[in-house]
């Protein structure tokens, strides 16, 4: 079984401001992790995947996130915050499979980020 | 962007009324999945599919039913739309469906069932 927890579902930071997400995983096996962006009346997109590669994962537009086992966790970062940062962002769990074929994706709930200029 | 579309983009619809959103994609990958989203639920799977004619469950498929007859096509019916049906309604595309595979999602049907 696999889920995940995103603690916060609304959190608030200003402008130039540390930006950090938290999500925190359950996983029977080794992850994969996502964090995925939605903007207002968009779909979501990838803002970066934990692979197994590097437990340091930079993605797009200043993110980035480390997979912690001992933690458990793969929290969200961006060291300042922009005005078009504020979105929902929604962590992700995948488990690796012997049998090929799909793997199903768990979400969370999401956390909603409001940049206060 | 991947090419992703959904129609219509907005719907109201009556109690026991048959509906059918459409995704289409232009990216040729295998497989497709139609998401829910709701608030303090996130994204739930309600079907997917992994090539023309081939379908599956997903967690909260019960009323729903998808049909693929062309790889870019992949549809999605409400036999008898209820209130509790009411949701934005995600298409989703991934090349192989495996566990590092990105989704790449469209844009999205807000769904109203009065």
């Amino acid at each position: 079984a696999q889920s995940v927890t995103q603690l916060g579902s609304h959190v608030s930071v200003s402008e130039g401001a540390l930006v950090l997400l938290r999500c925190n995983y359950s996983s029977s096996v080794p992850p994969y992790l996502f964090w995925y962006v939605q903007y207002p009346n968009q779909g979501l997109q990838l803002l970066l995947k934990y692979t197994s590669a590097a437990t340091l994962v930079k993605g797009i537009n200043g993110f980035e996130a480390e997979f912690k086992k001992s933690e458990t966790s793969f929290h969200l970062t961006k060291p300042s915050a922009h005005m078009s940062d504020a979105a929902e962002y929604f962590c992700a769990v995948t488990q690796g499979g012997n049998s090929g074929g799909y793997q199903k994706v768990t979400f969370g709930i999401g956390t909603k980020l409001q940049v206060i200029p | 962007d991947a090419g992703i579309t959904q129609s219509p983009r907005h719907k109201v619809t009556e109690t026991g009324t048959p509906v059918t959103l459409r995704c289409h994609q232009t990216e040729n990958h295998r497989y497709m999945y139609w998401y829910r989203q709701d608030p303090g639920h996130g994204l739930r799977l309600i079907h997917y599919s992994y090539g023309v004619k081939d379908t599956d469950k997903g967690e909260v498929s019960d009323g729903y039913s998808v049909s693929r007859s062309k790889t870019e096509d992949f549809l999605l019916t409400l036999e008898s739309a209820t209130s509790s049906q009411t949701s934005v309604y995600f298409c989703a595309i991934s090349l192989a469906g495996g566990p590092t595979d990105t989704q790449y999602f469209g844009p999205g049907t807000r769904l109203t069932v009065l």
